[in-house]
């Protein structure tokens, strides 16, 4: 069955510092990934997206994260966080063939950013 | 700005009263959908639409009742609802008329509903 995870919970990081949150799936082939954020009270919002193609992917916000096949992993990484990005963050799969509609989304990552 | 709207933003319902969610997106994709999200979760899917007809049912109790009535518009209907229905209600709407399923979903500020 089609799983995605992420490993942390909850991240904290001082503003200015660097960030990486982790996200690794479990699927036959390679999914179409994305990266979703959203802030409290909110809805999700599209960060970035890898469908095919050069494996670093630029995003909004100044994000990017990096496909990794040998890992099956996409992780999201920002070289400098600022306050704004405390949000919740949601790596998410969809099948790369078929067209069943449904999004698999991870159980999400809680970033705190301390002044 | 999101180009998807959700109304209303809050709602407090009784246990037997009817109501319903709307969502509008004017985009012109194909296929809509509504998640339930409870706090610190991740969405749950409940419905997709795609071109006007109920395409997923997540196994949802009848209680919630969804209508495509067009390509642009999408309501939940709500009735004898339990407490543990109050979540974040969101709504979602994805590609283009031409073109595949990629996953790629817009959302709306979703409806934060109570039940009690």
């Amino acid at each position: 069955a089609q799983s995605v995870t992420q490993p942390d919970i909850h991240i904290t990081v001082s503003e200015g510092a660097s960030l990486e949150l982790r996200c690794n799936y479990s699927y036959g082939a390679t999914p179409y990934l994305f990266w979703y954020v959203q802030s409290p009270g909110q809805g999700l919002q599209l960060l970035l997206k890898y469908f095919s193609g050069d494996t670093l992917v630029q995003g909004i916000k100044g994000f990017e994260a990096e496909f990794k096949r040998s890992q099956s992993s996409f992780n999201l990484r920002k070289p400098s966080v600022h306050w704004s990005d405390a949000a919740e963050y949601f790596c998410a799969v969809a099948p790369g063939s078929g067209n069943t509609g449904k999004l698999i989304f991870g159980q999400g990552t809680t970033l705190q950013v301390k002044p | 700005d999101t180009e998807v709207t959700q109304t209303p933003k809050h709602l407090v319902m009784g246990m037997t009263n009817k109501k319903s969610l709307k969502c509008e997106q004017h985009m012109g994709h194909r296929a809509m959908y509504w998640y339930k999200q409870k706090a610190k979760k991740p969405p749950e899917l409940m419905f997709v639409y795609s071109y006007e007809k109920l395409s997923i049912n997540e196994s949802v109790p009848s209680r919630f009742s969804p209508e495509c009535p067009n390509s642009s518009l999408l309501n939940l209907h709500l009735h004898a609802l339990q407490p543990e229905d109050s979540a974040l209600y969101l709504c979602a709407s994805s590609q283009s008329r031409a073109g595949p399923f990629t996953g790629e979903l817009f959302f709306g500020e979703g409806s934060r509903l109570t039940v009690l």
